[in-house]
């Protein structure tokens, strides 16, 4: 157990749809980054947030969107759904005490996303 | 354009012998680089990390190299296990942008 929680594990839902994906990072990490993995892309890396601000953003679609909250926690909201975006969307936390500086980082259980 | 390369086909050995993975990257100046492991339907797991100055490091079974003249890391598994089977991720951060970079993943199969 890596202390990342994510919720849901699962959801099924249809194209043009908007969801929303929640992430709780260990207890003392100030970073949580935001990864989406299919069969034919890898782990590709979305957003990192630190401290509530964005730090990072890879190649994060202009559909998604994803903000970090006071507590912490982490929400990643995909909107307007295509059959494309079915993934695993893991999140994942670290320390992240200095600017630029990449740390080890620690998994969530991810979240299975089916578009029908 | 830059590049994270790991064996795409699978790698079958038999328990007892050592697993040598290997991952390549080119346009990268990576300050380290990180292995992960991962099993099907859940989220990678740290396990070693080494540092552009260092050669080698070891954890328990494990031993990784990083030549940065070769753009290469291998990752070694010794005295391997059936329980040693999974996908190994290498990571590459990208220098001062907090972003991890990982590689597709080669899956291990140690054959009891």
């Amino acid at each position: 157990d890596s202390g990342v929680t994510q919720t849901p594990k699962h959801l099924i839902t249809a194209t043009g749809q908007r969801v929303t994906l929640r992430c709780s990072p260990r207890s003392g990490d100030l970073s949580v980054y935001w990864y989406q993995q299919s069969l034919d892309q890898g782990l590709q890396f979305l957003i990192q947030y630190y401290n509530g601000e964005e730090r990072a953003k890879g190649n994060i679609l202009e559909r998604f969107s994803a903000q970090q909250f006071p507590d912490l926690h982490s929400e990643l909201n995909l909107s307007s759904l295509e059959l494309g975006d079915s993934a695993l969307y893991f999140c994942a936390s670290s320390v992240a005490r200095h600017r630029g500086f990449t740390d080890t980082q620690y998994f969530g259980p991810g979240t299975r996303l089916t578009v029908l | 354009s830059q590049k994270i390369e790991q064996n795409s086909e699978a790698l079958n050995i038999q328990e007892g012998k050592t697993a040598t993975l290997t991952c390549n990257y080119t346009n990268y100046s990576p300050a380290y680089l990180q292995w992960y492991r991962q099993d099907p339907g859940r989220g990678p797991v740290f396990l070693l990390l080494i540092r552009e100055n260092e050669k080698e490091k070891r954890k328990e079974r494990l031993k990784v190299t990083f030549d940065t003249t070769l753009k290469q890391s291998l990752f070694h598994i010794t005295a391997s296990q059936p329980a040693d089977s999974a996908t190994y991720l290498c990571a590459l951060d990208q220098s001062n942008t907090g972003k991890l970079i990982f590689g597709q993943g080669t899956t291990l199969q140690v054959k009891p």
